[in-house]
């Protein structure tokens, strides 16, 4: 089952713009994790925000968490052609025994040249 | 300090046959867990070891079975293969008793032909 769902599904932007994707999950969580994947190659580890936290930086990305709500939101800025992928929300969730970590559905992000 | 590695990268089996994936989880990461990754099911944990043992499982059938050597590399088999079966095969490790940043290697694709 997946604990979340990300929005939208598909997102098409120019090079320069913002990318905004958010990602809604259904129990408490431990933490939340960004990922990028490249057509079929393995997940690339983003950033990691716990439940204590509101929002953090890296780069280009920003992440903001409200527990409130069972949200988070990735924003890329200034994206680049390099940025095309897809990227998954995948959550701790606070009951969890051990690292099970749950999935959503995904974003693809094609940023044009 | 090296990534997640798991070999081999491809693989194509016949209906029937049984396949074994390896993964090496960076230095000093005691939590190592599978996912399934096809099309139409997402991203689906499979299980996770911490310390050799299993920590977790999920909803697979018996065919799917793994363990986890005193390095912490780990082994995953799938037994009588179905056509069901052919997906890209991911493997993370995670430090912190697996409360902290998951890293993903580059996955194996299987093929069942």
């Amino acid at each position: 089952s997946q604990q979340g769902e990300e929005d939208p599904q598909a997102l098409s932007i120019q090079e320069g713009e913002n990318a905004t994707m958010n990602c809604s999950y259904k129990t408490s969580i431990n933490n939340l994790q960004w990922y990028r994947q490249n057509s079929g190659r393995g997940l690339v580890h983003l950033i990691l925000i716990r439940s204590n936290e509101r929002e953090k930086h890296s780069g280009r990305l920003r992440v903001t968490l409200d527990t409130s709500k069972k949200s988070s939101s990735l924003l890329i800025t200034a994206s680049r052609a390099a940025d095309t992928a897809s990227y998954f929300c995948a959550t701790l969730m606070i009951k969890a025994a051990g690292n099970k970590l749950t999935f959503g559905g995904g974003t693809r992000v094609l940023v044009k040249p | 300090k090296a990534g997640v590695t798991q070999t081999p990268r491809y693989l194509i089996k016949t209906r029937g046959q049984q396949v074994t994936l390896s993964c090496s989880p960076i230095s000093g990461h005691r939590s190592v867990s599978w996912y399934q990754q096809t099309p139409g099911q997402g991203l689906q944990f499979l299980f996770e070891y911490f310390s050799e043992t299993q920590r977790n499982k999920g909803n697979f059938p018996g065919r799917f079975s793994g363990r986890q050597f005193s390095n912490s590399r780990s082994e995953m088999n799938v037994s009588t293969l179905e056509l069901g079966d052919s997906a890209l095969y991911l493997c993370a490790s995670s430090s912190d008793r697996g409360r902290g940043d998951t890293f993903f290697g580059q996955g194996t694709r299987l093929t069942v032909v």
